[in-house]
């Protein structure tokens, strides 16, 4: 059982918009702005897509987007393109050397 | 370009070692802290150890204390897991990563695959 609860599975039509939940606890994602999120396609290296709840590394299209509200964040993927299917996972600071992982959402391409 | 290169994994019995190796480029490689992180077969994404930029300081995960430990070579520009008294739940691709934000990694390898079965 993960720490961080992210849904198993989430999907949308090309063009539509997704959004993926990370909910952890008052401890962790509630409070501290260090949410990130990566993208992993198996069989390649993970890649950040959002850093600091919201901030996103140069290269990532601004099609992603991440929030947080309370003890959940989002990464939201608007303008849904077939490339964007793969397995993303949040994670979160929870103090000290503490770093949780969620246990990860496919993101399905109809 | 900046990348890391896993390389050091394999299969072996319970009880067994193994060393592995990352070897960085495109980048000064002792301003970042490092970090390893692991994925069992079908499960998700580890943290497993993390260590500073000159190798002071090293952090494990509770679950690995006393098993693994990370080590660091500048002047190689390489980051090394150690891994002693292997169990069967420590199979898993091992990635290196940079901590290039504040707990974040922003550049990773693409895996080396540890097997640990009798």
């Amino acid at each position: 059982q993960s720490a961080l609860t992210q849904p198993p599975s989430a999907s949308g039509s090309p063009g539509q918009s997704v959004a993926i939940s990370c909910t952890g606890t008052s401890s962790d994602v509630g409070a501290y702005n260090f949410v990130s999120w990566y993208q992993h396609h198996p069989g390649k290296a993970p890649r950040l897509m959002i850093y600091e709840v919201t901030r996103r590394p140069s290269g990532v299209p601004d099609r992603f987007s991440g929030s947080k509200s309370g003890n959940t964040a989002s990464l939201t993927v608007s303008g849904l393109q077939a490339e964007d299917e793969a397995d993303y996972y949040c994670t979160s600071h929870a103090g000290s050397i503490n770093l949780l992982f969620g246990g990860g959402t496919k993101l399905t391409v109809l | 370009q900046v990348q890391l290169v896993e390389s050091g994994g394999g299969s072996v019995k319970p009880g067994g070692s193994l060393r592995l190796s990352c070897a960085a480029s495109g980048f000064t490689f002792s301003d970042y802290y490092m970090s390893w992180i692991r994925q069992p077969p079908g499960k998700g994404l580890e943290w497993v150890a993390k260590i500073s930029n000159s190798g002071s300081s090293i952090y494990l995960a509770d679950s690995l204390k006393g098993r693994f430990t990370i080590s660091r070579d500048n002047a190689k520009n390489s980051l090394y897991l150690q891994m002693n008294s292997l169990r069967v739940e420590d199979t898993a691709v091992y990635y290196c990563a940079r901590d290039g934000y504040n707990y974040a990694w922003d550049v990773w390898g693409h895996g080396t695959t540890v097997t640990v079965s009798s």
